[in-house]
This record gives C-alpha cells, sequence and structure tokens, in this order.
C-alpha cells in the first residue's frame, strides 16, 4: 500500500514563527502536493513538485514555500506565521502515468493552530 | 476557469437508506472526475474517477457515479449506506488541457448516517 506520512497531526505555534511541515511518502512517486483544507472551500492548491527540487506554484501560493531535496520528501515552509493560516495541511503524492488520471494519494494532514 | 459546485453542504440518512451526492462542474470540455472520501481524521481516498467511456463508474465501497454531459454533472450513488460510510465527500476535476497534475476539489458534502 502507498503510504504517505505527516511529520504531525496537531501543530501550535505562534505568530511570526517559521513553520516546517514535512511529508514523506514511500512510493518512489515523482509528484508531490501540499493543499491547504478549510471549511466550505475544499482543497486549494499551495504548491506541487514534479521532480526533485522542481517546484511549481499553485492557487494559492503567497506566505507560503516549498523545498524538495529529495524525492520522496517534501516540505511546505511557512516562513512568517500568521493567524489566517491556521488550517488543516494535507499532502498528496501520485506517480504520473502521462494523464490527468493520476490517482493522488493523501496523508492524514497537519492541524495548523498559529496563536 | 474550471469549478466544481457541490450544492449540498450537509447531508443525513438512515443507515441502509440509499444514498445520492450531487456535483456539478464547469468545463468546456469533457474533463477527468474524480470523486474522494475523507472519513474523520483520515486524509482523502479515491472513490472513483470518470475520464472515457461508458458513463457509469463503478469504485470502491459500493460506490458507483454517472457522468451526464447535458447537466456537467457527476453524481454519486450508493443503494444502501452503512454507518462507516460517515464521511466528508470531496469531487473534483481535472483540466485536461494544461497541467495534468491541476486538479480542482469541490467544497464538500457532509455525510451523516443515522443509525
Amino acid at each position: 500500500d502507498v503510504k504517505v506520512t505527516q511529520s504531525s497531526r496537531y501543530l501550535v505555534k505562534r505568530t511570526g514563527e517559521k513553520v516546517f511541515l514535512e511529508c514523506v511518502q514511500d512510493m518512489d512517486h515523482e509528484n508531490m502536493f501540499w493543499y491547504r483544507q478549510d471549511p466550505g472551500l475544499g482543497l486549494r492548491l499551495i504548491y506541487f513538485s514534479y521532480d526533485v527540487k522542481m517546484k511549481e506554484k499553485g492557487d494559492i501560493p503567497e506566505g507560503y514555500s516549498v523545498s524538495r531535496e529529495k524525492k520522496e520528501r517534501f516540505s511546505l515552509i511557512l516562513e512568517s506565521a500568521s493567524t489566517n493560516q491556521t488550517s488543516m495541511y494535507l499532502c498528496a503524492s501520485s506517480y504520473p502515468s502521462g494523464t490527468a488520471t493520476d490517482t493522488q494519494y493523501f496523508g492524514p494532514g497537519t492541524r495548523l493552530t498559529v496563536l | 476557469a474550471q469549478s466544481v459546485t457541490q450544492p449540498d453542504i450537509h447531508i443525513t440518512v438512515s443507515e441502509g437508506a440509499s444514498l445520492e451526492l450531487r456535483c456539478n462542474y464547469s468545463y468546456g470540455a469533457t474533463p477527468y472526475l474524480f470523486w474522494y472520501v475523507q472519513s474523520p481524521g483520515q486524509g482523502l481516498q479515491l472513490l472513483l474517477k470518470y475520464f472515457s467511456g461508458d458513463t457509469l463508474v463503478q469504485g470502491i465501497k459500493g460506490f458507483e457515479a454517472e457522468f451526464k454531459r447535458s447537466q456537467s454533472s457527476f453524481n454519486l450513488r450508493k443503494p444502501s449506506v452503512h454507518w462507516s460510510d460517515a464521511a466528508e465527500y470531496f469531487c473534483a476535476v481535472a483540466d485536461r488541457k494544461t497541467s495534468y497534475d491541476k486538479v480542482i476539489f469541490g467544497p464538500g458534502t457532509s455525510l451523516s448516517v443515522i443509525p
């Protein structure tokens, strides 16, 4: 089974702190994604990466950056956390079959609270 | 731009009753369509997907969905709901013309099941 793990299930940080959210997948997937999930808004794509050291902005990249130094690991960074970044963060990965039919496999999520 | 709407924010059904969750999309051509389920405390799991062929798609856990081009809909159905089906359900569409990695999620429908 594909396994996507996220470093923390719950995280509480203070405004202005630098926050790292880590995601690891064990299926040698090329693609990895970071989403933000808010009630009534569904999932919104923050960033995705289709290869090591490659990244693309999603729909809401402002206030976030990412790092992918190794194929299995994709990190989301909040340079200076703000209260409006309080949310559930979901990581996903997929193997690119060359079509948009790729199934994305999700981690359990990290619920981040910024005080 | 493509978008996905799920008209029902929350639905409650009795165990054993039938279920239909509505999904409408906005897209210029035939999109790739997905249904994901998120059980409490879990990441999202793919239920089924449609990209061509038979418009009635079978998925896991006894779910099916029907693509209706004339109505721009991709409704999810199950003939008899089990208590374990209580979860959040997300419809999603992928853009076939641009980045195949970009999947747009709907806002979700929360399903409660009464014993």
